[in-house]
């Protein structure tokens, strides 16, 4: 079975920093691409990064640019996102999801993960 | 930046009707374009990729057309468990974007 599960969310302070995780199980991880959507309280979907299968490649939306960082260690498995800088904004819950190609669809999401920031 | 815009943005609807939602790109993204479904304190669900592929599992009650600029989710006689929230998204080029969401609500 496929699993997606998230670790790291919680409250932060403006200006902070978070790492978010996310441990992936049922599938060759290292096979595919991964991506990090979120969605703010009420609010739609927002792509945020995509990183290739080794690492060599990344994107990310221009908001996050520069305070964001998506990593990964196939060797355990695992999708990181390092979150610097935090603004009010950012407040969201952010899915790890997964991507057989750089551009194909977002095959299968985690449960997701609350970030709030908020002094 | 592709924008995906969507409509309507709510809709509430009688089991067994037909449900249409559109999403209408700024731009040609030929067909990279998918619709998602999140029901209520779930994550998203892949429901149509490329336009119109199937995907396994999902009900074929579901079905995705256009390229191009304009795309259409169809529901064929709406389930009461197909109560949520779909969203179009366009992997054409970078900034990856999604529509704006169309809330589905059963009567």
């Amino acid at each position: 079975e496929v699993q997606l599960v998230h670790s790291g969310g919680g409250l932060v302070q403006p200006g902070g920093s978070l790492r978010l995780s996310c441990a992936a199980s049922g599938f060759t991880f290292s096979a595919y691409w991964m991506t990090w959507v979120r969605q703010a309280p009420g609010k739609g979907l927002e792509w945020v990064a995509n990183i290739k299968q080794d690492g060599s490649e990344k994107y990310y939306v221009d908001s996050v640019k520069g305070r964001f960082t998506i990593s990964r260690d196939n060797a355990n498995n695992s999708l990181y996102l390092q979150m610097n800088s935090l603004r009010a904004e950012d407040t969201a819950v952010y899915y790890c999801a997964r991507v057989w190609w750089l551009q194909d669809p977002f095959d299968f999401w985690g449960q997701g993960t609350l970030v709030t920031v908020s002094s | 930046e592709i924008v995906l815009t969507q409509s309507p943005d709510f809709q509430s609807v009688t089991p067994k009707e037909k449900v249409t939602i559109t999403c209408r790109a700024n731009q040609s993204i030929g067909s990279s374009l998918h619709w998602y479904q999140q029901k209520p304190d779930q994550s998203p669900m892949l429901l149509i990729k490329y336009a119109s592929q199937s995907i396994s599992g999902v009900p074929s009650r579901f079905t995705g057309s256009g390229s191009g600029t304009d795309f259409t989710l169809t529901i064929n006689s709406l389930e009461a468990e197909d109560a949520a929230a779909y969203y179009c998204h366009q992997s054409s080029s970078f900034p990856l974007t999604f529509g704006g969401g169309t809330k589905v609500e059963i009567k």
